[in-house]
């Protein structure tokens, strides 16, 4: 089974300042990691993903996460936030062979200006 | 390039009647996704189709049906509607090649009454 883990609901970060979404997962062989990012009525928009080799993957609007194996997680991170960037982010899983992807619960990032 | 499309926007049902939500890609995608997104729950997958002409069922399938009418259309088919089916349904597409990302439409937002 994959499941993934998203431990804050909310997450506030000052403009400018960095900021850091959290994301655990669990599956039973190798996984891809993704972060999609949800703007108000809209759909779900992809981020980035890990599918193997460098552990730092860069993505769209600045963001970036990086995988860490020995505590699977993927959390994602940007150096300098945006009032823009205030979003529902969700981390999302899936085993290699599997086609079904798992979502995590989202994270509400609001940038506070 | 639409990328992916889903009619109806909104849609309010009396509990009990039936409807079809439509799904459509136009990016040559094999496999095709329908989610339902509800607060504090993230993404959960009802059906999925991984070629034209097979589907297999998600996380949550009891109430619905789907057909993959062609390479191109996925639908929904919700045959008696139940108010706990109030949610936001969202269809994706992913080629199953070497591109591992989903691709999300803007969703439809049903109310069931």
């Amino acid at each position: 089974a994959q499941s993934v883990a998203q431990p804050e609901d909310q997450v506030n970060v000052a403009e400018g300042n960095p900021l850091t979404v959290k994301c655990t997962y669990s599956v039973s062989g190798n996984p891809y990691l993704f972060w999609y990012v949800q703007y108000p009525n809209r759909g779900l928009q992809f981020l980035l993903k890990y599918i193997t080799g460098d552990n730092l993957v860069k993505g769209s609007y600045g963001f970036e996460a990086e995988f860490n194996k020995s505590q699977t997680s993927f959390h994602l991170k940007k150096p300098s936030a945006l009032v823009s960037d205030s979003a529902l982010y969700f981390c999302a899983v899936r085993d290699v062979g599997n086609e079904k992807l798992t979502f995590g619960t989202g994270t509400r990032l609001t940038i506070i200006p | 390039n639409a990328g992916v499309t889903q009619t109806p926007k909104f849609q309010v049902l009396k509990t009990g009647q039936s409807m079809t939500l439509q799904c459509a890609q136009d990016m040559n995608h094999n496999s095709m996704y329908w989610y339902r997104q509800d607060p504090g729950m993230g993404l959960r997958l009802i059906y999925y189709s991984a070629s034209e002409g097979t589907t297999d069922k998600g996380e949550v399938p009891n109430g619905y049906n789907v057909s993959r009418l062609n390479k191109r259309e996925f639908s929904l088919r919700l045959e008696s509607a139940a108010p706990s089916q109030t949610s936001v349904y969202f269809c994706a597409s992913r080629d199953s090649g070497r591109v591992y990302e989903q691709y999300f439409g803007p969703g439809t937002r049903l109310t069931v009454t």
